[in-house]
Order: structure tokens, then C-alpha cells, then sequence
């Protein structure tokens, strides 16, 4: 149980154009999920947390108009890069997280997203 | 702040030898902890957690003890195989920030044959 999948698993664009990025919950419902990204040999950045039915929270110095989230369901959230250019290419990873119990938190990933701008 | 520190790698070992990788962490409530694996290409698999002081965490022959007197989650192995080769993060998620996730820096762990 608590899968979590991303596609596509690796996308090259060309600069200027958009691409999206889904996050799936395969066996269960997550009002919460988030979005990171991870440079060559580093750790996971959070990007923005994303909640069901309402306006994502970004963390500090993540731009929002270029990095658009949309939670529409418990179990889909995408993350659209706009405007690509080569410093975005990276490794996007996303999770979500089961509904909390007794204040216990676990998140699952996804299998990661590798993005390159040409 | 919330924060996780934890042992620069690289680390190179032989098979079958032991494997400690250290752990800290500073955080505003009561935190839980974790230790994630992460292959090459791939995303993070929860290895083990401990949600409360002196809970042992295991999974895979790997072990991690919370400390709270020392604020440690010290991640051992007592023999690695070459498949234990990956990249390895401590992390904390704190409900005074949410429960959101806070990653050390990874330590890149290759076992030779």
C-alpha cells in the first residue's frame, strides 16, 4: 500500500516551453502533497506544499507563477513548469502524506521526475 | 528552525563490514525521525523511523535509535552488502512546523565486493 507515482519519469524540452508533472496516490487519499527539488548530489529542497481544493504554499523564494501547482483531487496534484529554461532541468520529486493519526506524520514519494531545458 | 545534520560522505566500504552513518537534529517540538534510501535514478524509500524518544527504529538489518539527551539518530549496519550501496538522508518532520519534512544533506554510501 501508500504508492505514489509521477509521470513522466523523464521529459526533454526546449526552452520557453511549458511542462507538466503529475503525482498520483495510487491506493489511498492525499489532501497533502508536496513537491521538491533535488540538484546533482544534494538533498531534497521543499518547493511548495499543495493541499486539495485550495491555493498551494510556497516556501520562501519559490516562485509561484513559475512553478504552478493544482491539487484538483485526493489523489492527483501537478506541478507545471512554465517557461522552462535550462536552469530549472532537475529532479522533481513529489509526496504525499497520509491523513494524519494520533499526530503521527509519514509521507510517501514518488519515483521522481527528471527534467531537462535544452 | 528545524534542522538535520548529518555525516559527509562519501563512505566506501568492504562487504560485510559495519556501517554507521551520523545523525543530529535541532527542532522546535517533538519530532519524528526517519532515515531515508535513495538508489540512483530513483526517488526515497523510507528505510525506518522512530516517533518518540528511545524508540528503535529497524528494517533491512539497518537500526537507528532516537536519542533525545543527545539529539541523535545514529543509522547502523553490522555487515552491508553491495546492494546497501546508495544514497542515505535523515530527516525530521516536526508538528510545530507542520510536520513538514527537513532533510539533512545525504551521505553517499558505496559497498565494494
Amino acid at each position: 500500500g501508500a504508492v505514489v507515482s509521477q509521470h513522466p519519469s523523464r521529459v526533454i524540452c526546449k526552452s520557453g516551453t511549458s511542462v507538466k508533472i503529475e503525482c498520483r496516490s495510487l491506493d489511498f487519499q492525499a489532501t497533502t502533497m508536496f513537491w521538491y527539488r533535488q540538484f546533482p548530489k544534494q538533498s531534497l529542497m521543499l518547493m511548495a506544499t499543495s493541499n486539495e481544493g485550495s491555493k498551494a504554499t510556497y516556501e520562501q523564494g519559490v516562485e509561484k507563477d513559475k512553478f504552478l501547482i493544482n491539487h484538483a483531487s485526493l489523489t492527483l496534484s501537478t506541478l507545471t513548469v512554465t517557461s522552462a529554461h535550462p536552469e530549472d532541468s532537475s529532479f522533481y520529486i513529489c509526496s504525499a502524506r497520509i491523513p494524519l493519526l494520533a499526530g503521527y506524520n509519514e509521507q510517501f514519494f514518488g519515483p521522481g521526475t527528471r527534467l531537462t531545458v535544452l | 528552525g528545524d534542522s538535520v545534520t548529518q555525516m559527509e560522505g562519501p563512505v566506501t566500504l568492504s562487504e560485510e563490514a559495519f556501517l554507521t552513518i551520523n545523525c543530529t537534529y535541532t527542532a522546535t517540538g517533538y519530532p519524528s525521525l526517519f532515515w531515508y534510501v535513495q538508489y540512483p535514478g530513483e526517488g526515497l524509500q523510507l528505510l525506518l523511523k522512530a516517533t518518540k524518544a528511545d524508540d528503535k527504529g529497524s528494517n533491512k538489518g539497518f537500526e537507528a535509535t532516537y536519542r533525545k539527551e543527545t539529539t541523535s539518530f545514529h543509522l547502523e549496519k553490522g555487515s552491508v552488502q553491495v546492494s546497501d550501496s546508495a544514497v542515505y538522508f535523515c530527516a525530521l518532520s516536526d508538528p510545530f512546523n507542520d510536520y513538514k519534512l527537513s532533510f539533512g544533506a545525504g551521505t553517499t554510501v558505496t559497498v565494494r565486493a
